[in-house]
């Protein structure tokens, strides 16, 4: 079964410095896909990047870029110049493709991001 | 527009209530997602609908009824809640056919059963 895992329940960080948030999974299936989303206080929970498990490259969006390794199955976010605005839960998905070929996510746990003034 | 309108945004209702909950979109989405999510936990999967036909149903109770009755709406239909049923409901859409395409989710209900 496809499972995603998030080590870190919380992170707490100084404004400007990069962060590294961990997502490893495992799943048998050659073709995936690995997603990150931020979820602030107020509850929507916003895109930020994706990696295909075919991409030769590192997804990359604005300040966002995702580690790809995937020999150690492994998909670590990182957020480069952090800011205020950052703090908010930060959840790993891993698309599955459920009963009937409807995809459907499957989620880590979240880790929580604090970033000090 | 892209986006996923979610009413209402918070929602108070007693054990004997019946309520619903609305979920839009107009990106053309055929895919269609409600999600409950607890305090510091992950989004948890309750209902997939794709074409308007429920595709995915992970053993939720009776008591959620999901509906989709065109490509743009879906409800999700609430009788005989229970206070541990108190959470925040997502709903979310999708393009069918891209399999690199993001869910897109709206801002939530924030439900408390009394």
């Amino acid at each position: 079964a496809q499972k995603i895992t998030q080590t870190q329940p919380g992170m707490f960080v100084q404004e400007k410095e990069a962060v590294t948030l961990d997502c490893t999974y495992d799943t048998s299936d050659q073709s995936y896909g690995l997603f990150w989303y931020k979820q602030p206080s107020s509850g929507e929970m916003i895109f930020l990047i994706y990696q295909g498990s075919y991409d030769e490259q590192n997804a990359t969006e604005g300040r966002y870029s995702l580690n790809f390794q995937k020999a150690r199955k492994s998909a670590n976010l990182v957020i480069s110049a952090s800011q205020l605005g950052d703090s908010a839960m930060y959840f790993c998905a891993m698309r599955v493709v459920g009963d009937q070929g409807a995809q459907k996510l499957v989620f880590g746990q979240g880790t929580r991001l604090t970033i000090n003034p | 527009d892209t986006e996923v309108t979610q009413t209402p945004k918070h929602l108070v209702m007693g054990m004997t209530n019946k309520k619903s909950l609305k979920c839009e979109q107009h990106m053309g989405h055929r895919a269609m997602y409600w999600y409950k999510q607890k305090a510091k936990k992950p989004p948890e999967l309750m209902f997939v609908y794709s074409y308007e036909k429920l595709s995915i149903n992970e053993s939720v109770p009776s008591r959620f009824s999901p509906e989709c009755p065109n490509s743009s709406l879906l409800n999700l239909h609430l009788h005989a809640l229970q206070p541990e049923d108190s959470a925040l409901y997502l709903c979310a859409s999708r393009p069918v056919g891209n399999p690199q395409e993001t869910q897109y989710f709206g801002p939530g209900t924030r439900l408390l059963v009394l």
